[in-house]
This record gives C-alpha cells, structure tokens and sequence, in this order.
C-alpha cells in the first residue's frame, strides 16, 4: 500500500504566485481532508471531501484558496495568489467512512512544506 | 465548546522509563479519542483510538491509552520508553455532534534521553 501521496514535498515561491498542491488518497478511501499545519495555530482542517464532493470548506481562509476533488484519486489545494502568512505545511488525509457515516482513523501524506517569500 | 488540552509542550523521559502524554478533553456526549504521532518532516500515523468498550486501549509500537470518563482524560503511555519513540504526539476527539470533525491538541513533544 503506498499511502497518501503528496506533492510537492517542498515549494517556494514568490508572494503573488500561484501554487498549486496535489493529493492522491489510498485506493478505496472515500474521505479526504486538507489540513494546514503552523508552529502558531496548530493543525486546522481547510477542507474535507466525501465522495468527491466538498462538504465542508468553512476552514479555507479565503478567496485566495481553493481546492477540487475530480476523481476518487486526485485532489488539488490551490492559493492563487499566494501571500508570505499562507506559509505551512500542508497535509492531506484520507479515510473510510464507516457504516453510520463516521469517519474512521486518518492516514496522512508526507505534507507539501510551502514557503512564499 | 469543545476543546482538547494537552497540557505539557514537552515531556523528557529516560530510556527504559514508563512515559505518560496528558490529555483532557470537553465534548458534548460521549467522545471518540485518538492518539496520532508525527516524527520530524514527516506526516501524522494513527497510534490508538477509543471509541467503546475497554477503558485500557492497546495502539501501535507499544503504546496504550486509558479512557478516563469522570476525569475526561485519554493519556497516552508506555511502559518502557525508547530513544526511537521521541517525536510530536497529538491529542484529538470528535464529538457525537459531528462524523468527520477532529479536534486537535496543541501537541506534546517526547523527548527519551538515552
């Protein structure tokens, strides 16, 4: 089983660029999360996608993020344009929603570590 | 509001030593707890979970948690540290009001000094 894929591991750009993040979720997972990950505020969750539809977005910070899921395999995080706080690392996550519609256990990616100067 | 703490930023244990990781949590009805480590540049692995049943949770490398209701704890332990197990050890609980929503701790780092 490879795991959660992300890519790419380390990015950095200039303020005002876009940039754009990739995830692949274990095969047969039907969950899938974006997290952010700072020293100040800990891990927040951005995003989260069950069968490939957004259920819950109220944690994208603003307009400047977005992200889609086209297929059960593939899933995009992109700041356009991007700013020096939107500095983190980024995680994606996948999981099993269960019988009675409780995710089960999470299975993170490496994380993509983004640095805009 | 529903909150995880973990009190302690860092814990320091000697190889060989017993190690406890705090955690307290407040959630509205009865809480689903789980443990995750994260090790330098790497991402989160799913250690144990508490969802019913046996207060003592036994989880990956060794390590177990006890549900503690009447305290609202979940600490993390392990009777005998290794140096392999210094990393970042996170806290998180969902609550009956949601089937996705994790609430994180701030995290505790373990540091086994050989």
């Amino acid at each position: 089983d490879a795991g959660v894929i992300q890519s790419p591991r380390h990015e950095v750009t200039e303020m005002g660029q876009e940039v754009t993040l990739r995830c692949k979720p274990i095969s047969g997972h039907n969950s899938l999360f974006w997290y952010r990950q700072t020293m100040m505020r800990g891990l927040e969750l951005l995003i989260y996608f069950n069968n490939n539809v957004p259920i819950d977005d109220s944690g994208m910070p603003e307009d400047r993020f977005s992200a889609k899921m086209p297929n059960a395999s593939f899933s995009t995080l992109k700041i356009q344009p991007s700013e020096p706080r939107d500095s983190a690392v980024y995680f994606c996550a996948s999981s099993l929603r269960l019988a009675g519609g409780i995710t089960g256990e999470l299975f993170f990616g490496e994380g993509s570590r983004l640095t805009v100067l | 509001a529903q909150s995880v703490a973990q009190p302690e930023d860092q814990v320091n244990v000697a190889e060989g030593n017993p190690l406890t990781v705090k955690c307290t949590y407040s959630v509205s009805g009865n809480p689903y707890l789980f443990w995750y480590v994260q090790y330098p540049n790497r991402g989160l692995q799913f250690l144990l979970k508490y969802i019913t049943g046996d207060n003592l949770v036994k989880g990956s490398y060794g390590f177990e948690a006890e549900f503690n209701k009447s305290q609202t704890s979940f600490h993390l332990k392990k009777p005998s540290a290794l140096v392999s197990d210094s990393a970042l050890y996170f806290c998180a609980v969902r609550g009956m009001d949601s089937n996705y929503q994790l609430i994180w701790g701030a995290g505790t780092k373990l540091i086994i000094k050989p």
